[in-house]
C-alpha cells in the first residue's frame, strides 16, 4: 500500500460530461502529481502541486484543472469530456526534498461513452 | 531537453534467467535517476534510484541498476528473473529545473516465461 488514496476507482460518464477526481496524499507529502496513463500516450505528466501551489504544468489541457486544498488534498477536474480523454488517472505524492521518490495511488479509470 | 528512452517496447525471458532491462538518458548536469515497476490494475511502485555514489544501486525485490556515464545508461538488472516480476517497468530522471518532478521513459513490459 503506498499510502495515496485516490477515489474513485472507475468512472463512466457521457461526451460533454465533467468530473472530478480526488487523491489523499501520504502523510506529510506535501506535493501531488497527477498523469494520464493511455494505451496510445503512454505516461504523460499533467501537473504538480506543492503545498497548495502550482508547481509545474505539463501536457494538461484547458478543459483540465486542478487544485490542492489547504489539508493537501487534491482535485484533478476534468470537463467537456471528449472519447479521448478515457484513460487512467493517477495521483502521486512526495516529501520535501530532492530527488524524492514519488509514490503512486492506483488510480481512476475513466470511461467516456 | 531532457529525456529518457526505454529502447525495448517488450522483454522476454525464461524464469531463472538474468534479465535486463534497458534505459538511457539525455540531461544536462548530473543525472537523477529512478526505476519504478507497474502491476496491472495498480499504480507505479518505486524500485531503486540513483543519485550520486556507486554505480551500482540495489533496490526492492532484488532489482539492481548500473549507472554507466559513458555510455549514459541506466540499466535495471536481477541475477534470476521470477514469474511474478512480469510488470511494466518504467525509468525516469529528475527534471534538474525542478527536482520534485519525473520524467518518464515510455515503458517496458517484462514478461518471464516459466
Amino acid at each position: 500500500d503506498s499510502g495515496v488514496t485516490q477515489t474513485p476507482k472507475h468512472l463512466i460518464t457521457a461526451t460533454g460530461q465533467r468530473v472530478t477526481l480526488r487523491c489523499s496524499p501520504r502523510s506529510g507529502d506535501l506535493s501531488v502529481y497527477w498523469y494520464q496513463q493511455s494505451l496510445d500516450q503512454g505516461l504523460q505528466f499533467l501537473i504538480q502541486y506543492y503545498n497548495g501551489e502550482e508547481r509545474a504544468k505539463g501536457n494538461i489541457l484547458e478543459r483540465f484543472s486542478a487544485q490542492q486544498f489547504p489539508d493537501l488534498h487534491s482535485e484533478l477536474n476534468l470537463s467537456s469530456l471528449e472519447l479521448g480523454d478515457s484513460a487512467l488517472y493517477f495521483c502521486a505524492s512526495s516529501p520535501r526534498g530532492d530527488y524524492q521518490p514519488q509514490h503512486f495511488g492506483d488510480g481512476t479509470r475513466l470511461s467516456i461513452l | 531537453a531532457q529525456s529518457v528512452a526505454q529502447p525495448e517496447d517488450q522483454v522476454n525471458v525464461a524464469e531463472g534467467n538474468p534479465l535486463t532491462v534497458k534505459c538511457t538518458y539525455s540531461v544536462s548536469g548530473n543525472p537523477y535517476l529512478f526505476w519504478y515497476v507497474q502491476y496491472p490494475n495498480r499504480g507505479l511502485q518505486f524500485l531503486l534510484k540513483y543519485i550520486t555514489g556507486d554505480n551500482l544501486v540495489k533496490g526492492s525485490y532484488g532489482f539492481e541498476a548500473e549507472f554507466n556515464k559513458s555510455q549514459t545508461s541506466f540499466h535495471l538488472k536481477k541475477p534470476s528473473a521470477l514469474v511474478s516480476d512480469s510488470a511494466l517497468y518504467f525509468c525516469a530522471v529528475s527534471d534538474p529545473y525542478n527536482t520534485d518532478k519525473l520524467i518518464f521513459g515510455t515503458g517496458t513490459r517484462l514478461q518471464v516465461f516459466p
